[in-house]
């Protein structure tokens, strides 16, 4: 079945170390994105990618790295630089550039102690 | 700065009765709208779409919205309502000015009771 699929599912981690969360997508999408989830809150925008090899900041990128080498594959890594990383971390992809129209995994719920 | 507002951020309905989640926009210009269901611990999943055409717009498990580009409003609605509805609801906005980022509101919780 085509689909997003994100890893894990469940992260737990110290304070200062660089974690990294998986998201491949096999519906040949060329936009990529990264959200962030806070309880009563919406999504907020990390980064995102319209095409292999670029991709930009959004809202929120401080403290967070993305690289985006294969049309399939959008990590995210959260760096120690983040001061408040524990999230709901949601993957998503567009078939198109301009709607908007998402995709999303299933999320990463990471948990910084 | 282009927002989303959710006018409410719950919602608690009877089983079987109607059901209307707000969402106002901030701009007049050209955009596409969204409506997206989260369950608990999951993803986001679209319910239905409004990139142009009639401004009624049907979606998935008995859902519809309507676009009103004069209030900057897309109102979503369900005549009546199931247990199953019990879920977050997500009004999503893509200004065509914008590459297509989409800027979400808050979310309404809607809670059904029997």
């Amino acid at each position: 079945d085509g689909g997003i699929t994100q890893s894990p599912k469940y992260l737990f981690r110290k304070e200062g170390q660089n974690v990294t969360l998986s998201c491949e997508q096999n519906l040949n999408h060329d936009a990529m994105y990264w959200y962030r989830q806070d309880p009563g809150q919406g999504l907020r925008l990390i980064y995102y990618s319209q095409i292999v090899n670029d991709f930009q900041k959004g809202d929120i990128a401080e403290g967070y790295s993305v690289s985006r080498e294969k049309k399939e594959s959008f990590p995210l890594t959260v760096t120690s630089a983040q001061k408040n990383p524990t999230a709901f971390y949601l993957c998503a992809s567009s078939p198109t550039r301009n709607t908007g129209e998402l995709f999303f995994g299933e999320g990463s719920r990471l948990t910084v102690l | 700065a282009q927002s989303v507002t959710q006018l409410d951020s719950q919602v608690p309905v009877f089983e079987e009765a109607p059901v209307e989640l707000r969402c106002n926009y901030s701009s007049s210009v050209s955009v596409y709208l969204f409506w997206y269901v989260q369950y608990p611990n999951q993803g986001l999943q679209l319910l239905l779409k409004y990139l142009s055409g009639s401004t009624l717009v049907k979606g998935i498990n008995g859902f519809e919205a309507e676009f009103n580009k004069s209030q900057t409003s897309f109102h979503l609605r369900k005549p009546s309502v199931h247990i199953s509805d019990t879920a977050e609801y997500f009004c999503a906005v893509t200004y065509n000015t914008n590459a297509g980022k989409s800027t979400f509101g808050d979310g309404t919780t809607l809670t059904v009771k029997p």
